[in-house]
Formats: structure tokens, C-alpha cells, sequence
């Protein structure tokens, strides 16, 4: 069964980090790139950054880019998305989202992540 | 960025009536535009791609047009599982980015 299945609901202090990860079945997990994207309460889908699932290359969001890190374990299929200096602005539902042919064409469930003193 | 601005915000609607939203792009995307329904606590799923595509599996009463800076989203009879948000999403422009969201609703 094609599905990604993401990790538990976090709640973490104000300035800690955060690890999210994301594991793939039932397709090539390095023949497509992996995305994560955020939906804050009452946001709008917000794009974080993405992994070449093959090849290990990434690119981020301006907005994250010091603050985010995509990874990936090819043996174990998993992508993950670690933000640091979380504030109570980071509190969302992170999703990651493979990149069909050109689209998002799987999500995962996604993780909800509470930043919270 | 492209921002994409979708109307109405909130749609009511009743079962078997047909629903047409609007995405409206910032600047031009030609076809680049994809959307998506997401019921509550649930993801988002990919419904319609490259503005006019249905995805696998999505019923012939969803439906896209438009190119460029306008689209519009039509589901031609509602059934009661269409009330959910539907977010538009571009790809053309570096980050992509998603709509606001509409939210159809039983009227």
C-alpha cells in the first residue's frame, strides 16, 4: 500500500528543536522527491522545503532557511524535517508530501507540533 | 512569490447544486495550478493538476479551467462528502504556494 506515515504529535518549550519523520511504502522512495509543508491554526498551506529522496540534495523556503533541515535514510525509507528555535508562531501540522509528477500527489497524515512554555 | 488569492472565502451550498470557486493568481503561472480538497483532520488530496487534470480516482464532477492568472474549480452536482476546503496550489514560481483556501459548506 503506497502511504506515508509520519511521526507523533510533539509539544515542545520555546527555543527547543523538533524532529518530524516520514516513512514511505508500497513505492521507490528515492525516485521522488519528498516536500514538507506547514498549516498553522486558521493558515493557510505554507511550503518549508524539499529533499531529492536519490540523491540527498535540498532547497528551502528563504523563510526557514536557517532554521530547517531535511534529511533522509534511504535504507529506511524515512525522510525528516528538524526546525530549531521554535517559537509559539512554529505551533502547526507539518505534512510531507511527495512530489508525483509535478504535484503533490501523496501526503502524509501530518504531525501536529504545539510550541508551548 | 505568486500569491494566490481564492473567492468566495466561504461558499453554502446544498447537495446536487454545483459549486464554482475561483483562484486567482498574482502573476501569470500558465497551466502550473493544482488543486486540492483537505476534510478536517485530514491531509490534503490532489484533485485536479495542471488547472484541468483529475488525478487518479477523482470523479468525472470535479473539474478545472483557466490559465494564466484566473481558475476556477467546479464540482458540477455536490455530494455530501464535497463539503470540505479546497486550497489551489502553484508550481511555476519559486516557493510554491497555496491559496487561502475555500471553504464549501451545506447550506
Amino acid at each position: 500500500q503506497v502511504q506515508l506515515v509520519q511521526s507523533g504529535a510533539e509539544v515542545k518549550k520555546p527555543g527547543a528543536s523538533v524532529k518530524v519523520s516520514c516513512k514511505a511504502s508500497g513505492y521507490t522512495f528515492s525516485g521522488h522527491a519528498m516536500h514538507w509543508v506547514r498549516q498553522a491554526p486558521g493558515q493557510r498551506l505554507e511550503w518549508m522545503g524539499w529533499i531529492n529522496a536519490g540523491y540527498g540534495n535540498t532547497r528551502y523556503s528563504q523563510k526557514f532557511q536557517d532554521r530547517v533541515t531535511i534529511t533522509r535514510d534511504t535504507s529506511a525509507s524515512t525522510a525528516y524535517m528538524a526546525l530549531s528555535s521554535l517559537t509559539s508562531d512554529d505551533t502547526a501540522v507539518y505534512y510531507c508530501a511527495r512530489l508525483g509528477t509535478g504535484y503533490y500527489d501523496l501526503w502524509g497524515q501530518g504531525t501536529l507540533v504545539i510550541v508551548s512554555s | 512569490e505568486v500569491v494566490l488569492t481564492q473567492s468566495p472565502a466561504t461558499l453554502s451550498l446544498s447537495p446536487g447544486e454545483r459549486a464554482a470557486l475561483s483562484c486567482r493568481a498574482s502573476q501569470g503561472i500558465s497551466s502550473n495550478l493544482a488543486w486540492f480538497q483537505q476534510k478536517t483532520g485530514q491531509a490534503p488530496r490532489l484533485l485536479i493538476y495542471d488547472a484541468s487534470n483529475r488525478a487518479t480516482g477523482i470523479p468525472a464532477r470535479f473539474s478545472g479551467s483557466g490559465s494564466g492568472t484566473d481558475f476556477t474549480f467546479t464540482i458540477s452536482s455536490l455530494e455530501p462528502e464535497d463539503f470540505a476546503v479546497y486550497y489551489c496550489q502553484q508550481r511555476i514560481n519559486w516557493p510554491p504556494t497555496f491559496g487561502q483556501g475555500t471553504k464549501l459548506e451545506i447550506k
